[in-house]
């Protein structure tokens, strides 16, 4: 079955660029979607396909995907981005895969 | 704006089987363009994915669960359901039902989240 390793936290200080990896096996070769969720509600797609973000989000999210690791890029971070990251691919003999999650902390 | 709403028992008990609905609300799931897929996330855990199904009936189910799983669709009421069996402690979670786009499988929209609790 394919894995997603992320880190468990990551911290940034405010207006800082923050950096969440998510490690695959040629994951460069698979699409990467990326998810943010705070605590108490339901994850919001931030990025999708590596690179594309949905309506509604700041330009200040991006990502990339290359070799063995994505990448989710939150530049100027705020303490409104303090959340739970998740990466998930898509891999047909486990339906959706998900990494273990970043708990991103903004000082 | 397209809408789901999971509803379904709090508590179960272990052994039995645990029934939850998603509602479909300001959209059609009769839709070829998407999947409607439940996910699940355990106390202080992270997501996983329990399958996700096509209007068609296209289903794709998470291998470890696949056995005691069922994803099913009901476009008459605009809705879609799982049935998980032989529930355990192990089952206690959020269950989030979701909107997952075809081909690429990224979610786009979450309901906002079922506890299901399994205890006796």
């Amino acid at each position: 079955s394919y894995e997603l390793t992320q880190p468990l936290s990551v911290s940034v200080a405010l207006g800082q660029t923050a950096r969440i990896t998510c490690g695959g096996n040629n994951i460069g070769n698979k699409n990467v979607h990326w998810y943010q969720q705070k605590p108490g509600q339901a994850p919001v797609l931030v990025i999708y396909r590596d690179t594309n973000r949905p309506s509604g989000i700041p330009e200040r999210f991006s990502g990339s995907n290359s070799g063995n690791t994505a990448t989710l890029t939150i530049s100027r971070a705020q303490v409104g981005d303090e959340a739970d990251y998740y990466c998930q691919v898509w891999d047909s003999s486990t339906a959706g895969v998900f990494g273990g999650g970043t708990k991103l902390t903004v000082l | 704006q397209l809408q789901l709403q999971e509803s379904g028992p709090g508590l179960v008990k272990p052994s039995e089987t645990m029934s939850l609905t998603c509602t479909v609300s300001g959209g059609s799931i009769s839709s070829s363009s998407y999947y409607w897929a439940w996910i699940r996330q355990p106390p202080g855990k992270g997501l996983e994915c329990i399958g996700s199904l096509s209007y068609s009936g296209s289903t794709y189910y998470n291998p470890s669960l696949k056995s005691r799983v069922t994803i099913s669709v009901d476009t008459s009421k605009n809705h879609f359901s799982l049935k998980l069996s032989s529930v355990t402690a192990a089952d206690t979670a959020v269950y989030y039902c979701a909107r997952q786009a075809d081909f690429y499988y990224y979610i786009d929209v979450w309901g906002k989240g079922t506890t299901v609790t399994v205890s006796s």
